[in-house]
């Protein structure tokens, strides 16, 4: 089975620190996502890469980059958090071929609290 | 531009009562692909269905059945008999090739089984 671990499943920050949220998956997919989870709102995505060192912006990006150095690793970074990026932050990963059909596989999520 | 309305926030049942979640879409593509996701309160998004723009096939897999139609751009879910294990929050989700294989989320649709 695919599996995507996310770091922490809660996280408590302070507003003006800066913040990394961690995401693997063990399946060699090329496509990895990260996505906020908002009542009301359901998922907007944040960043996207398509492959190693590929970032494009999502619907919400202000606030927020992306790293991904090693194809199994995407990595969400809040510059400076705020109490507006207080929310869960779900991170997903697919794989390539066979686009747009494919379905996502998701982390557990984690709950980002900003003070 | 595509977009998935799930205008139920939230429904709440008897067990063993049928229930029904609703979802509509827009899209100006004539190729789609349409999913039904689960999120438990572990929170993990767990995939259950996807179809195809072409396949106007209605689908059942036990409990679950999904009613895809065309003519009103609604691709329904409902679940028969509910239990107390079905209570997750539902998102359906829309993804074309038009939209760079990117998959937009309805709000999503809060069930509560109650025993």
């Amino acid at each position: 089975d695919v599996k995507v671990t996310q770091s922490s499943r809660y996280l408590v920050k302070r507003t003006g620190e800066k913040v990394f949220l961690e995401c693997v998956q063990d399946m060699d997919h090329e496509n990895m996502f990260w996505y906020r989870q908002d009542p009301g709102l359901g998922l907007r995505l944040i960043y996207f890469s398509y492959d190693v060192k590929m970032k494009e912006k999502g619907d919400i990006p202000e606030g927020y980059s992306v790293s991904r150095e090693k194809k199994e690793r995407f990595s969400l970074i809040l510059e400076s958090a705020s109490t507006n990026q207080t929310s869960m932050y779900l991170c997903a990963s697919r794989r390539a071929r066979g686009l747009p059909n494919e379905k996502l596989f998701f982390g557990s999520g984690t709950q980002l609290s900003v003070l | 531009a595509q977009k998935v309305t799930q205008a139920q926030t939230e429904i709440s049942v008897v067990e063993k009562e049928d229930v029904t979640l609703d979802c509509v879409y827009e899209t100006r593509d004539t190729t789609y692909y349409l999913f039904w996701y689960k999120q438990p309160p572990s929170g993990e998004l767990v995939f259950l269905i996807r179809r195809n723009s072409f396949d106007e096939q209605n689908e059942i897999s036990g409990r679950y059945s999904w009613n895809f139609q065309k003519s009103t751009s609604s691709f329904n879910f409902t679940i028969t008999a509910s239990q107390v294990v079905d209570s997750a929050v539902y998102f359906c989700a829309l993804s074309t090739n038009n939209a760079g294989n990117m998959l937009t989320f309805g709000g999503g649709t809060r069930l509560m089984v109650k025993p």
